[in-house]
């Protein structure tokens, strides 16, 4: 049973706009969420996280919001860049050292 | 620092072959682990370590052994290889909560 989804595979945006990744999880328990980017033929970075305790974190131009009733969290990039072509993975820490990843999802930014 | 590194990078093995995939980290975490990524879904954690000398399953294990040889080292081991674990098998590690990726070992089992 899939705890982690991100029900699009794939996202294309035009340079400059912004990219809205989503994720949805099961557990309403779940109370680490973190995002990673991965480009072909490398590993996956992190690249932000958010607490339940809080509904929204900000980074440069990477915002995480969470919304805990929906068991929903989203990442927004702003303003899209082409180097931020790569596949987002959304993830969830459970169990201290166990983590759950959803399937990804391919941003395209297009110059 | 070179981070996490594993090797091979490549490797075909025949069904029923056995291997071990190595990885090292030298940024003295406490904490190893072994993913593995098939297409369309996302990555499941194998094996982890949250200390030297502690290891415990994770979502995925049947099939494969681990060794913390020591704080820098965590090997992932195929006895007998099938098919169904052709994949790309990543190594990370941790202090806190944010984990650090190798690159990858893409191993085809025929």
């Amino acid at each position: 049973d899939q705890q982690v989804k991100q029900n699009s595979p794939s996202l294309s945006v035009q340079e400059g706009r912004i990219s809205i990744l989503n994720c949805d999880y099961t557990n309403s328990m779940f109370d680490y969420f973190l995002w990673y980017k991965k480009y072909p033929a490398e590993g996956p970075t992190f690249l932000i996280s958010i607490s339940s305790i809080k509904d929204k974190n900000e980074d440069g131009r990477f915002t995480v919001f969470l919304n805990k009733s929906a068991k929903h969290l989203s990442l927004h990039i702003v303003p899209s860049q082409p180097g931020d072509s790569a596949v987002y993975f959304c993830a969830v820490l459970y169990n201290n050292n166990d983590m759950r990843f959803g399937a990804g999802t391919r941003l395209t930014v297009k110059p | 620092n070179a981070g996490v590194t594993q090797t091979p990078k490549f490797q075909v093995l025949k069904t029923g072959q056995s291997m071990t995939l190595q990885c090292a980290q030298d940024m003295n975490h406490n904490s190893m682990y072994w993913y593995r990524q098939d297409p369309g879904m996302g990555l499941r954690l194998i094996y982890y370590s949250a200390s030297e000398g502690t290891t415990d399953k994770g979502e995925v294990p049947n099939g494969y052994n681990v060794s913390r040889l020591n704080k820098r080292e965590f090997s992932l081991r195929l006895e007998s290889a099938a098919p169904s674990q052709t994949s790309v098998y990543f190594c990370a590690s941790s202090e806190g909560d944010e984990q650090f990726f190798g690159p990858g070992t893409r191993l085809t089992v025929l």
